[in-house]
This record gives structure tokens, C-alpha cells and sequence, in this order.
């Protein structure tokens, strides 16, 4: 069955750096979104990405935060100058077009480690 | 915030059938019901989503209401890796993305 993958499973950053999650969503979808779940909260709604263009993004996506799908496979978040409260899991996932009632699929996330 | 209530935890013994209950007593007309699992240290995997009518697929079966108000998530014969924690969301089709409450903590016990 087609999944989403991500990597790396863990990454761990100095705070400051800059750092880009990786994202490969299955291959016939066309809508992707970032989700973060912070150690024992619940997962949160980042950004929503369709058509090369975010379709819609949370408080939590500010100028930190951005997202590319830089070719017809790889869908990243970047993260360019990391703090320690960015410490979290990192989930990716895709769906189908059309209908809009099809379920996201979801990745089994990157850890990220800012220290 | 999230538009469903789940009791926070649930025990069930293995083989038997495991029914989590969900309330979504404000649920609008053009909402669907989804339900997805989180097993330890893994992303969110989706299970199933139905509208209004009783839907099955080979994880389990969805149950809705006549009213709509809840709905009951089954698997059938639960085995220790369905240990997980189980969130039932609902959603237009014009609000894309998934609000995730802290959803029912399932044990299932051997």
C-alpha cells in the first residue's frame, strides 16, 4: 500500500541553525500539509499546500516557517532559525484530489531535537 | 477546539470487539466523521469516515446515529497491536484541515 515517508526519523539541531524536514507524499496526491505534535500535547494543524501555493496555515506557521515542493516528489518545511520550543514530532500527509472528503495519509513523522 | 468528546481512556480484551464511543452532538449537516489512530511513536493512520450511513472497511466498522449526534468506532476483534490512542474528528469538505482533540487511549489486555 502507498505511504507517505519522511526523513530523516530524527533530526537533531543547535538552536539558531536552520533545518528542512523532508517529505515524500503518495504519488497521486495533490494536497500536503505539515502537522507538529509536541512531546504529550496534541497534534497540531501547521499549513495546507495545493496547486504550489499554501492554502492555508495556523498561528503557529509564522516567518519561520516556509514550504516547498521543489519537484514533483519531495514536499519540505524549512525551519530557518530554530528555538528550543520547535522541539517536536513532524508529521506529513497528503491526499487525493477532487473529492475533499478523502482522508489525509499520514507519515510516521521526523523528530526534531533543537538543543 | 476539537467538535467531539471521547472518554480518555478504554480497556478491551484481546479477541474481543472493542466499541469507542464519540459525541459530536453539534455536527452540522455537511460534517463528516473521521476516525484515526496513533500507535506509539507513529503518525496519525486513518481508519475510516462515513457521513450518515454505516460504513465498513477491513479495520473496523463505523456506526453513526440516526440523529448524527454520535457515533461508535468497532474493531471487530481487537489484538494487542491496536493498542493506541483513537481520535474521531469531524469536517466539511470546505475545512480542510484536521482538528485533532486528545482522543481515547485504548489498552487492549491480553
Amino acid at each position: 500500500e502507498p505511504e507517505v515517508t519522511q526523513t530523516p526519523s530524527h533530526q537533531v539541531t543547535q538552536m539558531g541553525q536552520e533545518v528542512i524536514l523532508r517529505c515524500v507524499p503518495i504519488s497521486n496526491h495533490l494536497y500536503f500539509y505539515w502537522y507538529r505534535q509536541i512531546l504529550g500535547q496534541k497534534v497540531e494543524f501547521l499549513v495546507s499546500f495545493y496547486n504550489n501555493e499554501i492554502s492555508e496555515k495556523s498561528e503557529i506557521f509564522d516567518d519561520q516557517f516556509s514550504v516547498e515542493r521543489p519537484d514533483g516528489s519531495n514536499f519540505t518545511l524549512k525551519i530557518r532559525s530554530t528555538k528550543l520550543e520547535d522541539s517536536a514530532m513532524y508529521f506529513c500527509a497528503s491526499r487525493e484530489g477532487g473529492d475533499s472528503n478523502q482522508p489525509q495519509h499520514f507519515g510516521d513523522g521526523t523528530r526534531l531535537s533543537i538543543l | 477546539d476539537a467538535k467531539t468528546t471521547q472518554p480518555p481512556s478504554m480497556d478491551c480484551a484481546e479477541g474481543r470487539a472493542a466499541n469507542l464511543p464519540c459525541n459530536h452532538s453539534t455536527i452540522s449537516g455537511n460534517e463528516y466523521v473521521y476516525w484515526y489512530r496513533q500507535i506509539h511513536s507513529q503518525g496519525p493512520q486513518y481508519i475510516i469516515h462515513g457521513l450518515k450511513n454505516n460504513e465498513t472497511n477491513e479495520m473496523a466498522s463505523l456506526i453513526i446515529t440516526e440523529d448524527r449526534k454520535s457515533s461508535t468506532l468497532i474493531l471487530p476483534h481487537a489484538t494487542l497491536r491496536d493498542t493506541a490512542v483513537y481520535y474521531c474528528i469531524v469536517r466539511t469538505n470546505r475545512d480542510d484541515k484536521i482538528i485533532f482533540g486528545k482522543g481515547t487511549r485504548l489498552h487492549i489486555l491480553p
